[in-house]
Order: C-alpha cells, then structure tokens, then sequence
C-alpha cells in the first residue's frame, strides 16, 4: 500500500515567519494529496489539497506544491500567526476512498 | 446542520468487553470511513463504507468489524476489546470519494 513520510515532526517558528512541511509518497499511481489542521482536542479539517495534474496551489497565506518526478508534496504557510498553530497531517491516496495520512507535524508560532 | 456526529465521545472498558460506537452524518454524503488516531502514526483507516450497503477493509481492520446502517449512520464494533485499541476514533464521511472528508468530533477509548 501507500506509504506517506513527513517532515519534520515538530517546527516552531516566529510569528511572522513561513513554515514548510514536506512528505513523501511511495506509490507513482497517487493522484490526490490533501492537507488537514487539527487544533488541540478539535477534529482533523482539510485546508487544501492539490490534484497530480496540477504543480501549484494558493489560498491566501497557504499553498501546496508537488513534484510527481520525486514523489514529494510540500505546504507552505506565510506570515506565520498564532492560530496556525496545530498538528498539520498529509495525505495521499491512490484510490477513490483510501487516504494513507503521515504521521503529523506539531507547528508552534511563537509570538 | 450537525455535520457528523459520534457518541460516545469517551469510553473505558476492560479488556474482552465489548462496544460499538456510533456515527450518523446529515450532509447526504455518500461514503463513510472510521479512523483511529494514534501518537505519531497519524490517522489510519480501519473500514469504509463507499455507499449504502457496502463496507470494505481498510488498513488496520483486525479486531473490529462495521455496519453501514443507511446512508446516514455508520457504526464501529469491537467485539472483545483489547489494550492495543485504546486510540481515539473519529468517523468521517465524504460527498464524493475521500476528497473533502468531514470528520467528526472524535471518540476517546481506553481499554484497561
């Protein structure tokens, strides 16, 4: 199956500051790659994702890269603030229902 | 609308008892999934249900079994529980697929 591997697991930056998380897929066949917030003791929610036929994507202070050749995915965050503060999930899947996640990145925004 | 909801939101049982937790959405979607969320393995699927009708195995289904009941609710069943499964749950469910999942609040178990 699916195998996602994410970086680094925690990031503390200043407020102000960007953040980028990177992860990895193993199988070439994937073709969906969403990115979930979960705040402390709250429920995942997606705040974007990007299809294999698409290299970019923005909303506002985030975007989401991907290199097919390499196999990795990457969310970028801007102008960092305190409520991006959170556990940041990727996701990938090859199939219409099977999401394989990675392991979480805690971000922490200092002020 | 209540998006999805999951009862109960905590729960101890011993180990060898049984439970079921419960999921109903109200967003007329049509795929359903039950996660379990561990401390640094993310989120991993356990059963899907991609319609009314039908559930299929996800990637860790050993130890639990699901029933889709209608479109709306999707319950999670484990028959003899064990320490490994303490986890938190969280059922969600999807318009179209695993695109745009909906996830519910989450259900904290602990078996002693």
């Amino acid at each position: 199956g699916e195998n996602v591997e994410q970086h680094p697991s925690t990031l503390s930056v200043q407020e102000g500051d960007s953040a980028v998380i990177k992860c990895t897929y193993s199988d070439s066949a994937s073709n969906y790659f969403p990115w979930y917030k979960q705040e402390l003791g709250k429920r995942p929610q997606l705040i974007i994702d990007i299809r294999s036929n698409v290299g970019e994507k923005k909303d506002q202070r985030i975007a989401v890269t991907l290199n097919k050749t390499a196999k990795h995915f990457s969310l970028h965050i801007t102008e960092t603030q305190p409520e991006d503060s959170a556990v940041y999930f990727c996701a990938a899947s090859t199939s219409d229902y099977k999401l394989s996640f990675g392991a979480g990145t805690t971000v922490t925004v200092r002020a | 609308n209540a998006g999805v909801t999951q009862t109960p939101k905590f729960q101890v049982l011993k180990t060898g008892q049984s439970m079921t937790l419960q999921c109903a959405q109200d967003m007329n979607h049509n795929s359903m999934y039950w996660y379990r969320q561990d401390p640094g393995m993310g989120l991993r699927l356990i059963y899907y249900s991609a319609s009314e009708g039908t559930t299929d195995k996800g990637e860790v289904p050993n130890g639990y079994n699901v029933s889709r009941l209608n479109k709306r609710e999707f319950s999670l069943r484990l028959e003899s529980a064990a320490p490994s499964q303490t986890s938190v749950y969280f059922c969600a469910s999807g318009l179209s697929g695993a695109n745009v999942l909906t996830f519910g609040a989450g259900s904290r178990l602990t078996v002693l």
